[in-house]
């Protein structure tokens, strides 16, 4: 079956650490997403990437990073400049590149910093 | 930039009983309206959407929400919820940026827990 994966589904860091997530999909799909996840808060923008090798900051960018080496994968790194990083941590994808596309979401990690 | 809001953060209904769930947005320019659904501990799923065309979309399971431009408004119905429906609800919304140049970025609200007691 096709979807997304995120690993690992709990996490747990000292404070000062990077720590690094995981995003894979097999959806053949060209653009992918990074949102956190506050409770009362929504869904937040962090990163997303439309194409290989290119990405863009979305709403809360600070103290996270991103890489897109390859079309399945969307690996984001917190580093220990994020101040509050204890989130829900959510990866989506989109078969397009339009604002008409459904975005699909893998079930999330969610980091707890000690 | 466009925003939304909904309106109320939790709502508690009884099994077979009506439920509304409401949502607002605010935008310069046209927009696209979504409602995703998220079961506990899991990601998102697309509920229905509203891109073009008929104001009145409906989902699979019963849900429908209505497209209201003058209010700007997008509201969740469902006439009769089950236990099943019990989860959190978010509106979002993507506007047709200059160009087209959106690429799927999407605005959520805060989410609204549903909560159907037996």
């Amino acid at each position: 079956d096709g979807g997304i994966t995120q690993s690992p589904k709990y996490l747990f860091r000292k404070e000062g650490q990077n720590v690094t997530l995981s995003c894979e999909q097999n959806l053949n799909h060209d653009a992918m997403y990074w949102y956190r996840q506050d409770p009362g808060q929504g869904l937040r923008l962090i990163y997303y990437s439309q194409i290989v090798n290119d990405f863009q900051k979305g709403d809360i960018a600070e103290g996270y990073s991103v890489s897109r080496e390859k079309k399945e994968s969307f690996p984001l790194t917190v580093t220990s400049a994020q101040k509050n990083p204890t989130a829900f941590y959510l990866c989506a994808s989109t078969s397009g590149r339009t604002f008409t596309d459904t975005q699909y979401f893998g079930p999330g990690t969610r980091l707890t910093v000690l | 930039a466009q925003s939304v809001t909904q309106l109320d953060s939790q709502v508690p209904v009884f099994e077979e009983a009506p439920v509304e769930l409401r949502c607002n947005y605010s935008s310069s320019v046209s927009v696209y309206l979504f409602w995703y659904v998220q079961y506990p501990n899991q990601g998102l799923q697309l509920l229905l959407k509203y891109l073009s065309g008929s104001t009145l979309v409906e989902s699979i399971n019963g849900f429908e929400a209505e497209f209201n431009k003058s209010q700007t408004s997008f509201h969740l119905r469902k006439p009769s919820v089950h236990i099943s429906d019990t989860a959190e609800y978010f509106c979002a919304v993507s506007d047709q940026g200059a160009g087209g140049t959106s690429y799927g970025k999407l605005t959520f609200g805060q989410g609204t827990i549903l909560t159907v007691h037996p």
